[in-house]
């Protein structure tokens, strides 16, 4: 597709259950971006993927969360033992110049911890 | 600590009027991005202006136009001739490091 695509759209699972975040970047994008948004909060920062390089995951809240990208293309946002105060919705942007160009964000995946 | 503050959590605006939405950001770098971008109610985040800190001249898209004031730490949106498309979440946003940092958001609401 031509934007960045991220599944599943909404995902409602229980806690303690592990879940897995996906998204396809715009083809040929090497950064790629992942980003959480709570309800009446900004964006914020988790990870970051640039080409070949050793990711940054200096957002990531805790050791439950991590991320990998295949390939240099698709990347998978993991969440184990999910708590309820990981609810939020989740999105991924990918970019062909990495944080001083454009960011294409997807439409995120709205994760719902009971 | 490198943050983003937009201090209006909701704005409104008739129609055709012209609205500025602010933001301050607190950082020790001198070289940096500025960003606004524009979050509709289908939720995709897409990008309205960009702003390089090393250049004095505001950037200008159409009807959207920031104020920089580099020393103040200040990065304002001017939507003018608001229309009802405007509608949405904005996000300020600066990358001062290797990582975009976002503000809270404005929510605007034109009224027609």
């Amino acid at each position: 597709g031509a934007g960045v695509s991220q599944s599943p759209s909404n995902k409602v699972t229980e806690k303690g259950k592990d879940v897995e975040l996906r998204c396809d970047p715009i083809s040929g994008h090497t950064a790629l971006y992942w980003y959480r948004q709570s309800l009446g909060q900004g964006l914020e920062f988790l990870i970051y993927f640039q080409g070949n390089s050793a990711p940054d995951k200096s957002g990531l809240p805790s050791d439950r969360f991590s991320a990998e990208r295949t390939g240099g293309s698709v990347s998978t946002l993991t969440i184990q033992r999910t708590q309820q105060e990981d609810s939020a919705v989740y999105l991924c942007a990918s970019s062909s110049t990495g944080f001083f160009g454009e960011l294409f964000f997807g439409e995120g995946s709205r994760l719902t911890v009971l | 600590a490198q943050t983003v503050t937009q201090s209006q959590p909701e704005m409104s605006v008739q129609e055709a009027e012209t609205v500025t939405l602010s933001c301050t950001y607190d950082t020790s770098e001198n070289n940096y991005y500025l960003f606004w971008y524009k979050q509709p109610p289908s939720r995709q985040m897409i990008l309205v202006i960009r702003q390089e800190a090393y250049k004095q001249q505001n950037a200008t898209e159409n009807r959207f136009s920031v104020n920089f004031q580099k020393a103040a730490k200040s990065f304002s949106l001017k939507i003018s001739d608001s229309q009802l498309g405007d509608t949405a979440m904005y996000f300020c946003a600066f990358t001062p490091n290797n990582d975009m940092r976002f503000g809270a958001g404005t929510r605007l609401t034109v009224k027609p």
